[in-house]
């Protein structure tokens, strides 16, 4: 088992673009949390999701963040018409299931640099 | 307000001495407690959750619910001890869910 792969590694994008970051989660795993950590900060969750289901974004930005985690594929975190402030690193976990005691795995995560 | 407070940016001792590593919590009721820890190039890994009270790498941490504290110790610092540690809270009965992530210690053992 590989262990929750995010892609890409780092990306760059100016400013206006829309950035795409993926998480494809461990075998068998079917939640997703992402969460972010900007310079100087600790991570802060954004976004838990099922397959097919959102089940908790109290951490999502109100505007231009959005997540997916479809039935087939990875999961997504879409920010669109990306601005300086977005440029952070973004981590995926997974587990198998959403109850107290199955623990989530973390990637090695995305680092956006928004120019 | 949630929030994990973790006073020192960098640690630095040399091997064989004592760690520890603190950690302040501010939350209205009985979270969950943990600690992370990120060596070079790794990934983020579980090290330790206060409901296990487990002893893992010769490392314990004791929930302090009085003082609002859940400091890491090791009573004989390794050189593969050097990582980056971070300690974190989730709300009761939420387990991994929703973790509430301090701004991390960078340990670093000299020989």
């Amino acid at each position: 088992n590989a262990g929750v792969m995010q892609n890409p590694r780092h990306l760059v994008r100016r400013r206006g673009q829309e950035a795409r970051l993926r998480c494809s989660p461990m075998k068998g795993h079917s939640h997703v949390y992402w969460y972010r950590q900007l310079p100087e900060e600790g991570l802060k969750f954004m976004v838990y999701l099922q397959k097919e289901n959102i089940i908790d974004e109290s951490g999502m930005p109100k505007e231009r963040f959005s997540a997916e985690f479809p039935k087939e594929g990875p999961s997504i975190l879409r920010i669109q018409q990306v601005v300086r402030g977005d440029s952070a690193a973004y981590f995926c976990a997974s587990s198998p299931g959403g109850t107290e005691n199955t623990e989530a795995f973390f990637g090695q995560g995305t680092r956006l640099t928004v120019v | 307000a949630q929030r994990v407070t973790q006073p020192e940016k960098l640690l630095s001792v040399f091997k064989g001495a004592p760690v520890e590593l603190k950690c302040n919590y501010s939350y209205s009721g009985s979270p969950e407690l943990f600690w992370y820890v990120q060596y070079s190039r790794q990934r983020l890994q579980l090290l330790l959750r206060h409901i296990s009270r487990e002893s893992i790498k010769g490392f314990t941490a004791d929930l302090n619910k009085g003082e609002t504290s859940f400091h890491l110790k090791k009573p004989f610092a390794q050189e593969e001890d050097s990582a980056m540690y971070y300690c974190a809270l989730s709300p009761p009965k939420t387990g991994f869910q929703k973790l509430v992530f301090g701004t991390g210690t960078r340990l670093l053992v000299s020989p």
